[in-house]
């Protein structure tokens, strides 16, 4: 089946510090890569989408310079959060579509996320 | 503008049948995906319908009204470990997926 990696799965920065979290595709090629943020008892909220060779689409209220995407191949996307806070402490997952995926095959495959907490 | 409707929390028992509903307002429709997450994981697939109807997957199965714009998702033989929320999506006319704000389940003995 498909699989998708992120890294770290958890880690703890201090305010003020930026951190890099990596998504990769390992079995498959992936056009598109999703970042999503879920804060606790909420569902996902759409933050970007990735696309290689492409600058990222964000999502309005979602700060481009804050959180920088690069998807610089077709199985690795990452996520940087500059200048974090202690708000922006969150599970942040990102997910990827199949390169191969048609009408009836958009379903996205799911990173196991990774846990920032910002001191 | 785009809305997906479902309950926030059911409860059900151990062995019995659950049905989660899912009502969808989006632009342009190319089908609906149930996904289940754990508490403090990611999602997983569980179901994907573009056709009206009823698709089963062993103890889970979904259904889909296009023209209702409506699907369900339904548990039988409910576990101890099919507690989790339940997500559901609807895949836009730009092919991304519009989520709902999902369904806690709860599982009693």
């Amino acid at each position: 089946g498909a699989v998708v990696s992120q890294h770290p799965s958890r880690v703890i920065c201090k305010s003020g510090t930026s951190v890099k979290i990596e998504c990769r595709s390992l079995d498959f090629q992936a056009t598109t890569m999703f970042w999503y943020r879920q804060f606790p008892k909420q569902s996902l909220m759409l933050m970007a989408t990735s696309n290689e060779g492409s600058k990222a689409t964000y999502e309005q209220g979602v700060e481009k310079d804050k959180f920088l995407i690069n998807h610089a191949s077709l199985t690795l996307s990452t996520l940087t959060v500059t200048s974090a806070h202690p708000e922006d402490s969150s599970f942040y997952i990102c997910s990827a579509r199949d390169i191969r995926g048609s009408g009836d095959s958009y379903e996205q495959y799911f990173g196991p996320g990774t846990r920032l907490t910002v001191t | 503008g785009q809305n997906i409707d479902q309950p926030t929390e059911m409860t059900a028992t151990e062995g019995a049948i659950v049905q989660i509903n899912c009502t969808y307002q989006t632009s342009g429709f190319n089908g609906l995906f149930w996904y289940q997450q754990h508490a403090g994981e990611a999602p997983t697939f569980l179901s994907y319908n573009v056709l009206d109807g009823l698709e089963e997957k062993g103890r889970f199965s979904s259904f889909l009204s296009r023209s209702k714009g409506y699907s369900y998702l339904l548990l039988k033989e409910l576990q101890m470990k099919d507690s989790a929320s339940y997500l559901c999506a609807s895949l836009d006319s730009n092919y991304q997926l519009i989520w709902g704000a999902g369904t806690k389940l709860i599982i009693k003995p």
